[in-house]
Parts: structure tokens; sequence; C-alpha cells
């Protein structure tokens, strides 16, 4: 299987400050990597596909980089309605490959 | 405008099977490169993949649930239906139902049902 490692698990923020979550796949998968956003007892909701294209009607101040294992989402500016929980999905698929989601990062409020 | 919601048993005894229905609207089965995924969440936990199916029947399971998971669909309906044999309390989760895109380029789930709780307990 395909493991995709997160980090942080957590991190404190001020609203206006940069954020960077980072993501590790164990092995090359080009660019099959998607990020979600999810708040507390709601959808995830995708915000980036294809490691940086940006869904429609998702602010500009998110974005995706990255390629082959390394991986990573930026909030530029945070703002009061980001702080959520963050997940990155390889979405590599194969016979017997499943997709994986990561271990989520948490944003909290400083 | 897609949407999708799942609907099922809020709880089930161990050993029994669930069933869960995704009804969706906005979109169409038979349309190319179109799927609908599960994807399921315990409490506090991150998200695990489930199974897909393809506009043209295609099928994937986890491979570690692959002897219990059936997935199938009814385009008449715009109806997926999940299910799983030998529940157990670690299958406590919230089910999510989504809609998948696959046409060109690595595919994601853009459009998800609100998820509903299941219990698996006695």
């Amino acid at each position: 299987d395909i493991q995709v490692s997160q980090s942080p698990s957590s991190l404190s923020a001020s609203v206006g400050d940069r954020v960077t979550i980072t993501c590790r796949a164990s092995q090359s998968i080009a660019n099959y990597v998607n990020w979600y956003q999810q708040k507390l007892g709601k959808a995830p909701r995708l915000l980036i596909y294809a490691a940086s294209t940006l869904q429609g009607g998702v602010p500009s101040r998110f974005s995706g980089s990255g390629y082959g294992t390394d991986f990573t989402l930026t909030i530029n500016s945070l703002q009061p309605e980001d702080f959520a929980t963050y997940y990155c999905q390889q979405s590599y698929i194969t016979e017997n490959t499943p997709e994986s989601f990561g271990q989520g990062t948490r944003v909290e409020i400083k | 405008q897609i949407t999708l919601e799942e609907s099922g048993p809020t709880l089930v005894k161990p050993t029994q099977t669930l069933t869960l229905t995704c009804t969706f609207s906005g979109f169409s089965l038979t349309t190319p490169g179109v799927g609908v995924g599960w994807i399921r969440q315990p409490p506090t936990k991150t998200l695990e993949w489930l199974a897909l199916i393809y506009w043209d029947d295609d099928k994937r399971y986890s491979p570690s649930l692959r002897s219990r998971l059936t997935v199938t669909k009814d385009t008449s309906k715009n109806q997926v239906v999940l299910t799983m044999t030998h529940m157990d309390p670690a299958d406590t989760a919230t089910y999510f139902c989504a809609h998948r895109h696959s046409v060109r380029g690595p595919p994601y789930f853009d459009y998800w049902g609100q998820g509903m709780l299941v219990t698996v307990s006695s």
C-alpha cells in the first residue's frame, strides 16, 4: 500500500499567519494528491486537486504544490473560517493499492 | 447542482450486515468518467477509503475490507448501495458517499454527502 504521512498533526496560528502543511508519500505518486478541509461534524470539502489545482469557489489564499513524494498545502493570511482539520489524500489507485488519507492536521487558534 | 445523501440504519448489531444507500442528483452514473465512492471516519479519527463504483460498473475495494464489501448501482434510481458484512464495533464510524471526478488527470472527490453515523453495538 502507498502510505501518506502528514505533518504536523496540529498547529496553533493567528489570523493573518501563513500556514504550511506537508504530506509525504511512501512512493512516487506523480501529482495524485488532493487536499480537503473538514470542520467539526461536517463532510470534507475539496480544496486542491492534482496537487496544485484550486477547486472552484475556494479562496486563492489556499495553494498546493509538489510532485512525486512531497506535497505542501499553504494557507496565506489565515482567516477565522480556516480553523479546521486538513487532510491530504493520495488517489493513485491500482488493483491492489487503495487510496489513502493522511492523518490530518488540526489548525487551531493561537 | 450535485447533491448526495446517505441513508440506512444508524444502529446495527455485531455480526449483522450493514446496507447503506447513497441517493444522488445532479449527475448520472452513466456518464463516462463519473463514479461514486464510499469513505468512512471513525470518531476522532482520519478518513478511510472503502470502495468505488464507476459509470462502466468497474468496482474497486479497499484490499483490507474486500471480503466484506459489495458496491452496486441502480442508474434508474440514481442510487449506489454499499453492503458490509460481519459488522464489528470497530466499524462504528460516519459513512460518507462522494462524487468521483476522474475524466482527465488525477481523480478526486468533489462533492460529498453529509455523512451518517453508524454505531455497531449489541
